[in-house]
Formats: structure tokens, C-alpha cells, sequence
């Protein structure tokens, strides 16, 4: 009964490295998001995707991209890291319906030095 | 643009002795408030949703009410175990059909010594 899985648990990068943040669900969601959590900013969210073939951004999108790979996997990219992307990232799923909740992934800790 | 306030930040209480944490918020149009717990070094986990004004749900020593601008969290003698922090989060009636974003408020953090 995984839920949500995050790949990796902890990762450091150099400022101007790329990484990708992955993520895969087994509850057959229909929904996944991409959430960063800062001290004292609580969680903020990069970006989503309502359904399998579609993503959108939220709040915080600018230096990330997304990819829904397939219904289970939704792929988060710093293409060249900054230490302001410093953060723990959360990824989530739903199934999609009206006030389903999300169910979280434990998260990346992303450190760019 | 909706806003979710929590208080207090912090709180510290005693085994047995009982509270109440706070969550404020501003929204066009309450779809949904929820509240979650989150462990160190874990992901937020789902606890309530509360959808109108005068609702009531419970769970163990916890039990999660709801205002027209407010919701309380309250902890009924709670154990150590209970220590973690409480997040509130707000859907709003704009946030979009059956994809949908939630505002989260920055989350109390509950220590509950033995």
C-alpha cells in the first residue's frame, strides 16, 4: 500500500545544475500537484495536473517544468537550479472529485548551494 | 485572493490538558476547509474536511468545527503522540471544476509533553 512515492529523499545541487524530481501514485488518481514548502511560507503550489495529458500552473511556477507521464507519474524539472528553489518539495494526488483530499507523497529535501 | 491564517504558532501543553488551535481565513466562496497533520520529515496527512458554516467533525481526541470565518481545531487531553503540526488549507468555489487548488495557512505546531 505505497500511496504516493517520492524520488529522491534528498538531493544537493550546485546553482545552474538540473535535476528531475519524481513522483508516482498507485491509487489510480486521476489528479496530481507539486507543492514546495518553505519555513514560515507554508505550502506553496509549482504546478498541477487535473488529468492525465494536461498540466497547468499554480502560485509559484517560474523555474520549473512539469511532465505528466502517464497516469501514475508526474515529473517535476529544475532545468538550472537557484538557491532560492532551496525548499522540500511535496508531491499529491486525488482522485479529482469534488473535495476529494490530497493524499502526499513525504517529500524531496532539495538543497542548491 | 483567498488568505488562511493559523494561530498560535506554536503551542506547547501538558498531557491531559486541552486546547484549541485557530484557523482564520478570507475566501471568495468556501468550497471546502481541510485540516491535516504533518510529522517531522513526513507529508501532510489528511485529518478533516468541513464544508458549512455550524459543521462538526470528529476523530479520537480531536474534533474539527467551522465558522463563517473561522475553524477550531480542538484537542481533548491530548498524549504526546498528538505532537506534530496542524495544517488548515481552504477550497475556494473559483478554484476550478474537478481540478482544484487549496490555500494553505502556515500550520500550528502542537508539543504535548508527558
Amino acid at each position: 500500500n505505497a500511496g504516493v512515492t517520492q524520488t529522491p529523499k534528498f538531493q544537493v545541487l550546485k546553482t545552474g545544475q538540473s535535476m528531475t524530481l519524481q513522483c508516482a501514485q498507485d491509487m489510480n488518481h486521476n489528479s496530481m500537484y507539486w507543492y514546495r514548502q518553505d519555513p514560515g511560507m507554508g505550502l506553496r503550489l509549482i504546478y498541477y495536473s487535473a488529468s492525465e495529458g494536461t498540466t497547468d500552473k499554480g502560485e509559484v511556477p517560474n523555474g520549473y517544468n512539469v511532465s505528466r507521464l502517464n497516469k501514475r507519474e508526474f515529473s517535476l524539472r529544475l532545468e538550472s537550479a537557484a538557491p532560492s528553489q532551496t525548499s522540500v518539495y511535496f508531491c499529491a494526488s486525488t482522485p479529482g472529485q469534488r473535495n476529494s483530499p490530497l493524499h502526499f507523497g513525504n517529500g524531496t529535501r532539495l538543497t542548491v548551494t | 485572493e483567498d488568505q488562511v491564517t493559523q494561530s498560535p504558532e506554536a503551542l506547547r501543553l501538558q498531557e491531559g490538558e486541552s486546547s484549541s488551535l485557530n484557523c482564520s481565513y478570507t475566501v471568495s466562496g468556501l468550497r471546502g476547509l481541510f485540516w491535516y497533520r504533518q510529522d517531522p520529515g513526513k507529508g501532510p496527512e489528511f485529518l478533516f474536511t468541513l464544508y458549512s458554516a455550524g459543521e462538526e467533525k470528529e476523530k479520537e481526541r480531536l474534533k474539527a468545527t467551522l465558522t463563517k470565518k473561522e475553524s477550531f481545531l480542538h484537542i481533548t487531553a491530548p498524549k504526546p503522540e498528538d505532537s506534530a503540526t496542524y495544517l488548515c488549507a481552504v477550497q475556494a468555489w473559483n478554484s476550478g471544476g474537478s481540478n482544484y487548488k487549496l490555500t494553505f495557512g502556515k500550520g500550528t505546531l502542537l508539543t504535548v509533553n508527558p
